[in-house]
C-alpha cells in the first residue's frame, strides 16, 4: 500500500534562506509525485510533479524537487525563501495508473520570518 | 487547466441534519474526487466519482454517511447526512483531466463546515 510521510510539520526559515521541505514514500509500483501548496483560506495548487524522465523537477515560484528511487524521496526545495512563500505544502503519491487517485501526507507548514 | 467552483463557501449545520455540496467544472472531466480536510491535517480522499457509475469511497467512508451524486461531466454533489461535530471539516472536491496516469489535479476553493 502506498503512503507519505513528510517530515517535521513546521517548518521556520529566514527570507532568503534555504527551503528544504522533506517527503518520503512507499509504493510496490513506480510512482508518480507531486508538491502542492495551500495558501491560508485558499485551495490547492500544484507546485510540481514527477512522473517519469528527469528526475530534478522544476515547478513554480522558483521551487524544485528531485526524485530519489533508492531512498524513496521527493524533496522540494527553493534556493531562496521569500515571504509569500508561507503556506501549507503537501507531497502527494499515486500509484493508481487508472484513477489518478492521490494519497496525501500530513503537510507541512512553511514560516518564513524576515 | 480547469476551473472549480464549490457551493456553499462555508456553512453552519445542526447535529442530525444534512448538507449537499455542489462541485461545478467548466469543463468535461472524467474522474472526480471528493476529500474531506479536518481542522489542521492533511486531506483524506473520500471517494472517486466516474460518471454513470457508483462512486468508489475509500476505507472508512460509506455511502449512506456521504452519499454521492455525478449526473453528469461537469457536476458532482456531495451530502454528509445526519451530521455530528466530528464532521466538521473542509470538504473539497477535485479532477483530473486527460488519459489516466499522473495527471494534476485541480482543486475547487472548498466547503467549510461547522457542525453544532
Amino acid at each position: 500500500a502506498q503512503s507519505v510521510t513528510q517530515l517535521g510539520s513546521h517548518v521556520s526559515v529566514s527570507e532568503g534562506a534555504l527551503v528544504l521541505l522533506r517527503c518520503n514514500y512507499s509504493s510496490s509500483v513506480p510512482p508518480y509525485l507531486f508538491w502542492y501548496v495551500q495558501y491560508p483560506n485558499q485551495g490547492l495548487q500544484l507546485l510540481l510533479k514527477y512522473t517519469t524522465g528527469a528526475t530534478l523537477v522544476k515547478g513554480i515560484n522558483g521551487f524544485e524537487a528531485e526524485f530519489k528511487k533508492s531512498e524513496t524521496s521527493f524533496h522540494l526545495t527553493k534556493p531562496s525563501a521569500h515571504m509569500s512563500d508561507a503556506a501549507e505544502y503537501f507531497c502527494a503519491v499515486s500509484e493508481d495508473y487508472n484513477t489518478d487517485k492521490l494519497i496525501f501526507g500530513t503537510g507541512t507548514r512553511l514560516q518564513v520570518f524576515p | 487547466s480547469a476551473v472549480i467552483s464549490q457551493k456553499p463557501s462555508r456553512d453552519i449545520c445542526q447535529r442530525g441534519t444534512s448538507l449537499t455540496i455542489q462541485c461545478q467544472v467548466d469543463s468535461q472531466v472524467t474522474m472526480m474526487f471528493w476529500y474531506r480536510q479536518q481542522p489542521g491535517q492533511s486531506l483524506t480522499l473520500i471517494a472517486t466519482a466516474n460518471q454513470g457509475s457508483e462512486a468508489t469511497y475509500e476505507s472508512g467512508f460509506v455511502i449512506d454517511k456521504f452519499p454521492i451524486s455525478r449526473p453528469n461531466l461537469t457536476f458532482s454533489t456531495l451530502t454528509v447526512s445526519n451530521m455530528s461535530p466530528e464532521d466538521s471539516s473542509i470538504y473539497l472536491c477535485s479532477v483530473a483531466q486527460g488519459a489516466t496516469g499522473g495527471n494534476e489535479q485541480y482543486f475547487g476553493p472548498g466547503t467549510r463546515l461547522t457542525v453544532t
